[in-house]
C-alpha cells in the first residue's frame, strides 16, 4: 500500500542552524502538507501547497519557514534558524485533492530537537 | 476562533472492554469531522469522517457519532484490543477552510 515516507526519523540542530525536513509524498497525490506536534501538544497545520504555490498557511509558518518541492518527488520544510522552540514532531501528509473529504495521508513524522 | 476539546484526556481500561471517548467544536461553518488513531511516534491514520448529514457511521469495532446541532461527536471502541493502544484524535474542518482544526486526543490504554 502507498504511504508518505519521511526522512530522517530523528534530526538533532544547534540553535540558530538551518534543518531541511524531507518528505515523500503518495506518488499520484497533488496536494502537500506539513503539520507539527510539540510533545505533549496537539497537532497543528502549518502550510499547504499545491502546483508549486503555498495554498495556505498558518501564523506558525512565519518567513523563517519555507517549503519546496524541488523535484517530482519530494517536498521540502526548511527552516532557515532553529529556535529551541522548533522542537516538535513534524508530520508531512498528501492528498489527491484539497477537498475535506478527501483524506489526507500523515507520513511516520521525522523529529527535531534543537538544543 | 475554532476549538475542538476531547474528554477524557486519557483512559485506561481492561483487554475487552468497550469505552467511549467524547468530542466538542465549536468550528462554523462546519464541513466534517474525522477521527484519527495516532500510535505512538507515528502519523495519524484516518478512522471515520462524518458529514453535517451522517449520525452514525462504523469501520470494524469503531463506531462514531454526529450531532451537528450540539456540535459534539463521539467514538465507541468495541471490544477493545491491546493493539487500540493510542492516541484518539477529533479533527474538524471548516467549511470552505483547507485547514484543519485539531484536538489535543484521547489517550487510551489498554490492559491485558
Amino acid at each position: 500500500e502507498p504511504e508518505v515516507t519521511q526522512t530522517p526519523s530523528h534530526q538533532v540542530t544547534q540553535m540558530g542552524q538551518e534543518v531541511i525536513l524531507r518528505c515523500v509524498p503518495i506518488s499520484n497525490h497533488l496536494y502537500f502538507y506539513w503539520y507539527r506536534q510539540i510533545l505533549g501538544q496537539k497537532v497543528e497545520f502549518l502550510v499547504s501547497f499545491y502546483n508549486n504555490e503555498i495554498s495556505e498557511k498558518s501564523e506558525i509558518f512565519d518567513d523563517q519557514f519555507s517549503v519546496e518541492r524541488p523535484d517530482g518527488s519530494n517536498f521540502t520544510l526548511k527552516i532557515r534558524s532553529t529556535k529551541l522552540e522548533d522542537s516538535a514532531m513534524y508530520f508531512c501528509a498528501s492528498s489527491e485533492s484539497p477537498g475535506s473529504n478527501y483524506e489526507q495521508y500523515f507520513g511516520p513524522g521525522t523529529r527535531l530537537t534543537v538544543t | 476562533k475554532n476549538q475542538v476539546e476531547q474528554s477524557p484526556q486519557s483512559l485506561i481500561i481492561l483487554e475487552g472492554k468497550n469505552c467511549t471517548l467524547q468530542c466538542n467544536y465549536t468550528v462554523s461553518p462546519f464541513s466534517n469531522l474525522r477521527w484519527y488513531k495516532q500510535d505512538t511516534g507515528r502519523g495519524p491514520v484516518s478512522l471515520t469522517i462524518m458529514t453535517f448529514s451522517e449520525n452514525t457511521k462504523s469501520n470494524g469495532r469503531y463506531t462514531a457519532t454526529l450531532d451537528a446541532d450540539t456540535k459534539q461527536s463521539s467514538l465507541h471502541i468495541t471490544a477493545s484490543q491491546l493493539s487500540d493502544s493510542a492516541s484518539y484524535i477529533c479533527v474538524v474542518r471548516e467549511g470552505g477552510s483547507y485547514i484543519p482544526t485539531f484536538g489535543r486526543g484521547t489517550s487510551l490504554i489498554v490492559h491485558p
